[in-house]
């Protein structure tokens, strides 16, 4: 079975502190692709990077970076920095090579105070 | 190039009755994705096309709801009759092909009220 956990409901951090968000996954499957996405107040998901299976390179985009971790099956998220436009709910998903089905986590609020 | 389009943002029904929403995908998306989030959780897929084929609509309550997609571009799901477990948001997403590959775009949603 396929399942994405996010065990952090709810985070709130003041600006400019670094946060993380995690991510567990489950599969079987040798190939498969995880997602984050930014889901802001106005309710529409924003993809914000895919990784698959065999990459395992961290990756850093700006204020924020991924460790994608096999070992442990784990993908987390850190926004450096933290601005209060980062305050949304962000879930992890996981996606198997064969089908468009994207398995999503419970999502995590994150709140950034100034 | 435009987004994933959606209307209505809002809607407000009583229990029994029917409401439709509608989907317009990136242009040159042949996948179109429905999904239902309920507050407080993350997304899950109704239903999957490609082109104006099913895909997978194995969690779709199909005494409930319908969708269609008929020439391959735009799609519409409908829910008759709306029960007051539906009261979710809507949202549809695009992607080029099936492939796992491929990033799933979404639209705005759609904010269904069951009352």
């Amino acid at each position: 079975a396929q399942k994405v956990t996010q065990a952090q409901t709810e985070i709130s951090v003041v600006e400019k502190e670094d946060v993380t968000l995690d991510c567990v996954y489950e599969t079987r499957d040798t190939t498969y692709y995880l997602f984050w996405y930014k889901q802001p107040p106005s309710g529409e998901l924003v993809f914000l990077i895919r990784r698959n299976s065999f990459d395992e390179q961290n990756e850093i985009s700006g204020r924020y970076s991924w460790n994608f971790q096999k070992s442990t099956s784990s993908f987390n998220f850190t926004i450096t920095a933290s601005q209060v436009v980062d305050s949304a709910v962000y879930f992890c998903a996981l996606k198997r090579s064969n089908t468009g089905k994207l398995i999503f986590g419970q999502g995590t609020t994150l709140q950034v105070k100034p | 190039e435009a987004g994933v389009a959606q209307s209505p943002r809002y809607k407000i029904i009583e229990k029994r009755q029917s409401v439709a929403f509608w989907c317009n995908p990136i242009s040159g998306h042949a996948t179109l994705y429905w999904y239902q989030q309920i507050l407080g959780q993350g997304p899950k897929l109704l239903i999957q096309f490609q082109n104006n084929g099913v895909v997978d609509d194995s969690q779709l309550p199909k005494d409930r709801f319908s969708a269609e997609r008929l020439k391959g571009v735009d799609s519409t799901l409908k829910i008759q009759p709306a029960k007051l477990e539906d009261s979710a948001v809507y949202l549809c997403a695009s992607s080029p092909t099936t492939s796992g590959a491929d990033t799933q775009y979404f639209g705005p949603g759609t904010r269904l009220t069951v009352l």
